[in-house]
C-alpha cells in the first residue's frame, strides 16, 4: 500500500516557465492538502480539495498559481511564469475523512522547485 | 490561522528534557504533532482530540487544553534520535471541510 506519491521529486525551471507537480494520495483517500516549505521555515498552507472540488485555497496566490484534484489521476499543483521567489519544497498530505477528528495527514516525500 | 510555536530552536544534551509549546487563536478540534528530519516528509507523531487530552508513547508526550487552545509536546530523556524539526498541527472545522495549519516548527537538536 504505497503512501503519498509525488513526482518530480526535484524541478528546475527558468523564470517564466510554467511547474507542474503532482500528487497522488494514499489509496482510498479523498483530501488532498498542499503545503509550502521555505528553507529553515514551517509548513504554509496553500490549498485543500477534494476530489473535483477546492474546498480552501485562501493559502495560494492569486496570480499563477493553480491547483485541481480530478475525479481520476494525482492532484496537480500548478505555477505559471516561475519567479526565483517560487524556489521551495512543496509537499502534499492526503487524509481519509473529514469531521472524524481521526484525519491524520500523510505526507509525501515532497517535490523540491527550483527556479534559476 | 498558523498556530505559534514556541522556542524556535533548542539544544539538549541527551538524557535531558524538553517542552514544545504550540498555541492558535482558533478554537480547534484537534492538535497533531509531527517531526519532520532534514527536510524529509514530516512523520506523524500523535494526535490529540479532547480538551485535557494527554498521550505519549515511548518518551515523548503531549498535552492538549481546549478551552486555552494550547498544546504542548513533551521530551523526556532525549535520545540522537529526537533531533528534528517538530511542527504542531491545528484541525478546525467548518461547512466545508477540515482545515489544518502548522506552526512554524522548532529545530530540535540533540548532542551527545
Amino acid at each position: 500500500n504505497a503512501g503519498v506519491m509525488q513526482n518530480p521529486r526535484h524541478l528546475v525551471r527558468r523564470r517564466g516557465q510554467e511547474a507542474r507537480l503532482r500528487c497522488s494520495p494514499m489509496k482510498g483517500h479523498s483530501h488532498v492538502y498542499w503545503y509550502r516549505q521555505l528553507p529553515e521555515e514551517g509548513l504554509k498552507f496553500m490549498v485543500y480539495l477534494q476530489k473535483e472540488n477546492i474546498i480552501d485555497e485562501s493559502g495560494m496566490p492569486k496570480e499563477r498559481f493553480s491547483a485541481e484534484f480530478p475525479k481520476e489521476g494525482p492532484s496537480i499543483l500548478r505555477i505559471q511564469q516561475v519567479v526565483r521567489g517560487d524556489s521551495a519544497a512543496y509537499f502534499c498530505a492526503s487524509s481519509l475523512l473529514a469531521g472524524t477528528g481521526a484525519n491524520v495527514l500523510t505526507f509525501g516525500a515532497g517535490s523540491r522547485l527550483t527556479v534559476l | 490561522q498558523q498556530p505559534v510555536q514556541s522556542p524556535q530552536a533548542v539544544i539538549l544534551r541527551e538524557g535531558e528534557d524538553a517542552v514544545i509549546n504550540c498555541s492558535s487563536s482558533k478554537a480547534l478540534y484537534s492538535v497533531h504533532w509531527y517531526r519532520q528530519k532534514h527536510g524529509d516528509a514530516p512523520v506523524f507523531l500523535m494526535i490529540l482530540l479532547k480538551g485535557g487530552e494527554q498521550k505519549g508513547h515511548d518518551k515523548i508526550s503531549a498535552s492538549f487544553n481546549e478551552k486555552k487552545q494550547q498544546s504542548s509536546l513533551y521530551l523526556t530523556a532525549s535520545q540522537l534520535s529526537y533531533s528534528g524539526t517538530y511542527f504542531c498541527g491545528t484541525e478546525t472545522l467548518s461547512n466545508t471541510g477540515n482545515q489544518f495549519y502548522f506552526g512554524t516548527g522548532t529545530s530540535l537538536t540533540v548532542i551527545p
